[in-house]
């Protein structure tokens, strides 16, 4: 079954930028959208069609997508933006089956 | 504005059967594509599955460790979603949570199922 990769975690300090990455074998021909999860909380979409921002989600919040690749970019990340991030993809040619990724733990200190 | 209050849920012993319902108001719920997902404790997201549209054909399609024994339904009439589960797992243990959208932007409150015995 199709698979998405992410790194388990992620650190930085208040002000830096922060990255996470996606790695899928369909990702040059399907879209990667991004998801933020705060604890206890439900998800948040941040990012669809690999770079749009949803309407209320912080400039600072930004995607990409080259190749097997999709990048998250959190640039002068906040401690607020300390959360888990999953992004979310299909494999199958006529997207009947989706799939997350096994998430990035974001630490901001 | 959009609301997905969702109910059902609680304890059920391996092999076992219990149904999730999602009210859903707010949009056009007959137009939406809705999808199931859950999450293990300290665990990461899981795509459950998603159903089509009436118009579209209504067809669901499940991820494949509840493929054959969950089944996803609406009632557009009602604007209510349900998952019904059967032959329950231990590792079906999860906060389940319905969601709008074939690429959700709007999310139930989530609901806890414990397979335990």
């Amino acid at each position: 079954s199709y698979e998405l990769t992410q790194p388990p975690s992620v650190s930085v300090s208040p002000g830096q930028t922060a990255r996470i990455t996606c790695s899928g074998d369909a990702l040059p021909k399907k879209f990667a959208f991004w998801y933020q999860q705060k604890s206890g909380q439900a998800p948040l979409l941040i990012i669809y069609e690999d770079n749009k921002l949803p309407s209320g989600i912080a400039d600072r919040f930004s995607g990409s997508s080259s190749g097997t690749l999709a990048t998250l970019t959190i640039s002068e990340a906040q401690v607020e933006d300390e959360a888990d991030y999953y992004c979310y993809s299909t494999g199958d040619s006529d997207s009947h089956n989706w799939v997350f990724g096994g998430g990035t733990k974001l630490t901001v200190l | 504005e959009v609301h997905l209050v969702q109910s059902g849920g609680g304890l059920v012993t391996p092999g076992g059967s219990l149904i999730l319902a999602c009210a859903a108001s707010g949009f056009n719920f007959t137009d939406a594509w809705m999808t199931w997902v859950r999450q293990a404790p300290g665990k990461g997201l899981e795509w459950v599955g998603r159903i089509a549209t009436k118009r579209d054909g209504g067809t669901a399609d499940y991820g494949a460790p509840v493929r054959g024994r969950f089944v996803i339904s609406r009632d557009d009439s009602k604007t209510m979603l349900f998952l019904q589960m059967n032959s329950l797992k231990t590792e079906d243990t999860a906060v389940y949570y319905c969601a709008a959208g074939i690429v959700p932007a709007r999310w139930g409150q989530g609901t806890l199922v414990t397979v335990s015995s």
